[in-house]
């Protein structure tokens, strides 16, 4: 089954370094979202793409986020600096059409001491 | 704007009881509607998606789920609980047309008692 991968699964920082977390969409999926799901927000987007450009970074902190496609396969998501109010578990997830479900990753769960 | 409503962030039902998970849904614009689970240290899965078709959907893991417009209602439901369904469960709709968005609704945490 084709899945969407991301990396690191688990990061522990300090406060004040950069964090980046990398996505894999699935083949053919021209369409990238970013989560971030914490107990007290719940599941918040964050960001996503179509066809590589940008359509939505309403969701994202805009001084200390940013968000990226530097190609088709890979989607960026870095935090700089980091904070321990970003401590969150972060979601990709691609897919193709509105109509069409999203698939998820398994998540990067970022701890900023 | 679209919104979607869970009813009760938390059940609980017996292992072989009847599943009842509520989802209300706020759209100008004939909604697709999915239904994911989350297992613990895991993504969202797709269970099941109504996209204008039947309005019955069935889905995986023997869960389904009925699309009823005049109660804007999108309920997942399963006959019987088995223990492996104790998991996070997310109603949501697409944000209509011209945007691929989700509207996620805040989750229902399923438990399955013994």
């Amino acid at each position: 089954d084709a899945r969407v991968t991301q990396t690191p699964r688990h990061k522990v920082t300090e406060m004040g370094q950069e964090v980046t977390m990398r996505c894999q969409p699935i083949l053919g999926h021209n369409t990238v979202f970013w989560y971030r799901q914490t107990m007290m927000q719940g599941l918040e987007l964050l960001a996503y793409f179509r066809n590589r450009a940008p359509l939505d970074d309403s969701g994202m902190p805009k001084d200390r986020f940013s968000a990226e496609m530097p190609d088709a396969t890979l989607a960026t998501l870095k935090i700089q600096p980091s904070e321990p109010r970003d401590s969150a578990v972060y979601f990709c997830a691609s897919g193709l059409m509105a109509n069409q479900p999203q698939h998820f990753g398994d998540g990067t769960r970022l701890s900023i001491l | 704007a679209q919104s979607v409503t869970q009813l009760g962030s938390h059940v609980s039902v017996s292992e072989g009881a009847l599943v009842l998970l509520r989802c209300n849904y706020s759209s100008s614009v004939p909604p697709y509607l999915f239904w994911y689970v989350q297992y613990p240290n895991q993504g969202l899965q797709l269970l099941l998606k109504y996209t204008s078709a039947a309005t019955l959907v069935k889905g995986i893991n023997g869960f389904e789920a009925e699309f009823k417009k005049s109660e804007t209602s999108f309920h997942l439901t399963k006959p019987s609980a088995h223990m492996s369904d104790a998991a996070e469960y997310f109603c949501a709709v697409s944000g209509g047309s011209g945007t691929y968005k989700y509207i996620f609704g805040t989750g229902t945490r399923l438990k399955v008692l013994a």
